[in-house]
């Protein structure tokens, strides 16, 4: 049992990329979620999703597009990479809404240039 | 979700117990409170929740006021490997799915 899995750990992009961020998990949570840190803050959520097919934009979507076409899959993809998102990503899942807890992967750590 | 307010850092002696409060004057009566600790830069770990009884776990203990405006997590005998960001959160059970995080504590365990 994996749990939740991000790749990669460490990425570095040039400002205009794209490139998409991949967390999967394998304990069939119907949410799913992705948060960025940046340096001496706590994490931000960026984008949500309830289960296959629906997502929805959290505190800071701006930059990022998501799907969900797999419960087991949340992709993250940044459109055109700023400097601005150079940050830590983490990924998690959970079980329901009902009071359960969250699993969080052990993250992405992207730097722009 | 209702804003929580934590210390910035708090600092204790290894084998003693470490008392971390939070407030959330502005819980709703459907609001948990969650706890999480971040460890490095590792991503957050669940340790414990609760509605409004005291909760315990094989981590900690969750005391939440009658009032439900104020609760404090506590590790009964910290360790060096209890060194970590705390994060206390609160949320609906139900509606969206989002876990709202603040700053949180650093706890630091000393020697």
């Amino acid at each position: 049992n994996a749990g939740v899995t991000q790749t990669p750990k460490f990425q570095v992009l040039k400002t205009g990329q794209s490139m998409t961020l991949q967390c999967a998990q394998d304990m069939n949570h119907e949410y799913m979620s992705w948060y960025r840190q940046d340096p001496g803050m706590g994490l931000r959520l960026i984008h949500y999703s309830v289960g296959a097919g629906i997502t929805d934009q959290g505190e800071v979507p701006n930059g990022y597009n998501v799907s969900r076409s797999t419960t087991e899959d949340f992709p993250l993809r940044l459109l055109s990479a700023a400097p601005s998102q150079t940050s830590v990503y983490f990924c998690a899942s959970s079980p329901d809404f009902l009071g359960t807890e969250a699993f969080f992967g052990q993250g992405t750590r992207l730097t722009v240039v | 979700d209702a804003k929580t307010t934590q210390p910035p850092s708090m600092d204790c002696a290894e084998g003693r117990a470490a008392n971390l409060p939070c407030n959330h004057s502005t819980i709703s009566g459907n609001e948990y409170v969650y706890w999480y600790r971040q460890i490095h830069s590792q991503g957050p770990q669940y340790i414990i929740h609760g509605l409004k009884n005291n909760e315990t776990n094989e981590m900690a203990s969750l005391i939440i006021t009658e009032d439900r405006k104020s609760s404090t997590l506590i590790l009964p005998h910290a360790t060096l490997r209890d060194t970590a960001v705390y994060y206390c959160i609160v949320r609906v059970a139900g509606g969206t799915y989002k876990y709202i995080f603040g700053t949180g504590t650093r706890l630091k365990v000393l020697a």
